[in-house]
């Protein structure tokens, strides 16, 4: 296990349509966030995960967005009917509760 | 307020000069504080994670915290043009409701050979 692995690593897709993100945590971690990060921007938090109940959401985050994080190991983040505004980079870190987060790789998204 | 604050800069420094970031931050219920190093277009690295007040050293970075001032920064000694990148300041919240990773905006740092 050499860290935490995102897929796909690039997605494009037109607007409207439904995307899933995928994440691969360091095993032994049991805290999981998914953020999203624009030009200029720090990542900006939308969820996290305690093994596998999601413990907090972001007011910034739509009903169109919805993650999960089934037996607590992988992440799901699907974004549903997609806007050219979600265009962005949706980036997964893992820790254990209250020490370093690492990130994956990201995943960037283009809506056309 | 946010929660974390940055000066965006961009910050130059000289190489070889010492470059100094500052964060501050909100909530004094924060525990755990963070450095990352983020180049472009590539996710956040850590660097430096810091638990209670004073310096850590780790090679030609010290982390300082200041939970009285809520007050957190990073010294780069010896600046190499290879330390040019956006450097991230994140904070661990804790509280009712509110346990957390956030993240400052980022500070621009360019070294100029």
């Amino acid at each position: 296990d050499t860290g935490v692995s995102q897929n796909p690593r690039h997605k494009i897709t037109k607007r409207g349509q439904n995307v899933t993100f995928r994440c691969d945590p360091i095993s032994e971690h049991n805290r999981l966030y998914w953020y999203r990060q624009t030009l200029g921007q720090g990542p900006e938090f939308l969820t996290y995960f305690q093994n596998e109940a999601q413990l907090e959401k972001s007011r910034l985050l739509s009903d169109r967005f919805s993650a999960e994080r089934p037996k607590g190991s992988f992440s799901t983040l699907e974004i549903q009917r997609t806007e050219q505004g979600d265009s962005a980079m949706y980036l997964c870190a893992s820790s254990l509760t209250y020490t370093e987060a690492f990130f994956g790789q990201g995943t960037r998204l283009t809506v056309v | 307020q946010k929660e974390v604050e940055q000066n965006s800069g961009p910050l130059s420094v000289p190489e070889g000069a010492i470059a100094s970031l500052n964060c501050t931050y909100s909530d004094r219920v924060s525990q755990s504080f963070f450095w990352y190093r983020q180049y472009s277009g590539k996710s956040p690295e850590l660097i430096m994670s810091i638990y209670s007040n004073g310096d850590k050293e780790d090679g030609r970075f010290t982390a300082q915290l200041n939970k009285a001032s809520q007050y957190v920064s990073l010294l780069i000694r010896d600046s190499q043009p290879s330390d040019s990148a956006t450097y991230l300041c994140a904070v661990n919240r804790v509280g009712a409701g509110a346990n957390n990773l956030f993240f400052g905006t980022g500070t621009r740092l360019t070294v100029i050979p």
